[in-house]
């Protein structure tokens, strides 16, 4: 069975750092391609950012509302998903979930799996 | 970037029918891909690649998509299907390329 656990989430003020994990079991996840998705308190999904396998050479993709401010990254000798967030903004409140995804060599790309997510809450 | 349109609301009766649309230019030359989210739960995939059914989910569930809307449709909608529901694409193209509509809460009458 797939489980995937996100921590790390909690209160930060504005301009602050926070560091998510998402913790994986159930499949290979060296072979996963994996994101973070978050959700704004009452709104809908945003994709945050994909990395790919290491195999399918570990590239990474950001929203242009995160891009270089957070960074995603991957342990797979640890089966763990980090999200290193910088800089943060009272938009960047939601609760942060990762998903594994599939893709194909047409570009499309779906999220099969979700954890159940991490709130974080960004305010002075 | 991409944008998907979908609408807000829509009720239905217990036993009807939900078409819940998903509009965006050209939508129909993306794999279009449909998650229900119900409260306080993570997001569950439905519908994969614009008609493709993950194992668990009822045969009730089905999608099309062709010129500028996608559809998810539910036959005989249940209780249960009361939820949030998005469609999603991937614009490699894009400097946004993970895309979400903006949902549609469907409400069981």
């Amino acid at each position: 069975e797939v489980q995937l656990v996100e921590s790390g989430g909690g209160l930060v003020k504005p301009g602050g750092s926070l560091r998510l994990s998402c913790t994986a079991s159930g499949f290979t996840f060296s072979d996963a391609w994996m994101s973070w998705v978050r959700q704004a308190p009452g709104k809908g999904l945003e994709w945050v950012a994909r990395l790919k396998s290491k195999l399918n050479g570990g590239t990474t993709e950001y929203a242009p509302t995160v891009k270089d401010r957070f960074t995603i990254s991957r342990d797979d000798s640890e089966n763990t998903l980090y999200l290193q967030m910088h800089t943060l903004k009272t938009e960047d409140t939601a609760v942060y979930f990762c998903a594994t995804g599939v893709g194909d060599s047409t570009g499309a790309f779906y999220f099969d799996y979700w954890g159940q997510g991490t709130l974080v809450a960004v305010s002075s | 970037s991409s944008v998907l349109t979908q609408p807000p609301s829509m009720s239905v009766a217990p036993g009807q029918m939900a078409r819940i649309s998903c509009g965006g230019d050209y939508i129909g030359t993306y794999s279009v891909h449909w998650y229900q989210q119900k409260p306080g739960q993570a997001p569950v995939l439905v519908i994969y690649y614009n008609n493709d059914r993950p194992s668990g989910i009822p045969g009730r569930f089905s999608g099309s998509n062709s010129g500028n809307t996608a559809t998810l449709t539910i036959s005989s909608v249940e209780a249960g299907d009361e939820a949030d529901y998005y469609c999603q694409v991937w614009d490699s193209s894009s400097d946004h390329p993970g895309v979400f509509g903006g949902g549609t809460k469907l409400t069981v009458l």
